[in-house]
């Protein structure tokens, strides 16, 4: 079984800064079956990257993702107020298809 | 648009069985595995198991193994999640997901708002 491990449990921020948020496997995962999600309270998850790299369908280019073998990280390049929320990574190649724990963005 | 609307959930008894339905529209249901996830109050996403395009394929979280069992009929674009042997840490909204791939495996890229589950005495 994979674990994957987030970090960090809360990250606080400022709009206009850059958040980088933190995914570490207990093994090797193929990048093409790493994703983030992010979820707003009382809404349903969005997927925000897959294949650890490509921004799934209208999402702002101010989100990136990249990293390979068991590191991984999503990249908000400048926070709008909109971007506060929980994020979950989660590999999709090996069962069972884990989510981490999660990263919570909150305002600063 | 794509849509899908669980429904099923409610208040159970420890031991008992309940069915959740993911009603599906929107897109050609039979090009895509389909998964549910479930999300105890306040807390993460839970993986609970994912079917693949035809319904010959199907995989499990550990918690659920032998307990939960998933099919689809694709004639009725639907998905089922039958539910037995319920226990208090199954109290969770349920949702149903869209898998990127036919296979199953592949990010989970539209979700439904979910079926609320308690297990209750």
């Amino acid at each position: 079984e994979i674990v994957l491990t987030q970090s960090p449990g809360t990250l606080s921020l400022s709009p206009g800064e850059r958040a980088t948020l933190s995914c570490r496997a207990s093994q090797s995962v193929s990048s093409i079956y790493l994703g983030w999600y992010q979820q707003k309270p009382g809404q349903a998850p969005r997927l925000l990257i897959y294949g650890a790299s490509s921004r799934a369908t209208g999402i702002p280019d101010r989100f990136s993702g990249g990293g390979s073998g068991t590191d991984f990280t999503l990249t908000i390049s400048r926070l709008e107020p909109e971007d506060f929320a929980v994020y979950y990574c989660q590999q999709y190649g090996y069962s069972p298809y884990n989510f981490g724990q999660g990263t919570k963005l909150e305002i600063k | 648009e794509v849509q899908m609307v669980e429904s099923g959930g409610g208040v159970i008894r420890p031991g008992g069985s309940l069915r959740l339905s993911c009603a599906a529209s929107g897109f050609t249901f039979d090009d895509y595995g389909m998964s549910w996830v479930r999300q105890a109050p306040g807390k993460g996403l839970e993986w609970v198991s994912t079917i693949n395009w035809n319904g010959d394929s199907t995989v499990y979280g550990d918690s659920v193994k032998g307990r939960f069992t998933i099919s689809r009929d694709n004639a009725k674009n639907s998905l089922f999640l039958q539910m037995n042997s319920l226990r208090a840490g199954d109290t969770a909204l349920y949702y149903c997901a869209r898998v990127r791939s036919n296979s199953g495996k592949g990010s989970f890229d539209y979700w439904g708002q979910g079926t609320l589950v308690t297990v209750s005495s």
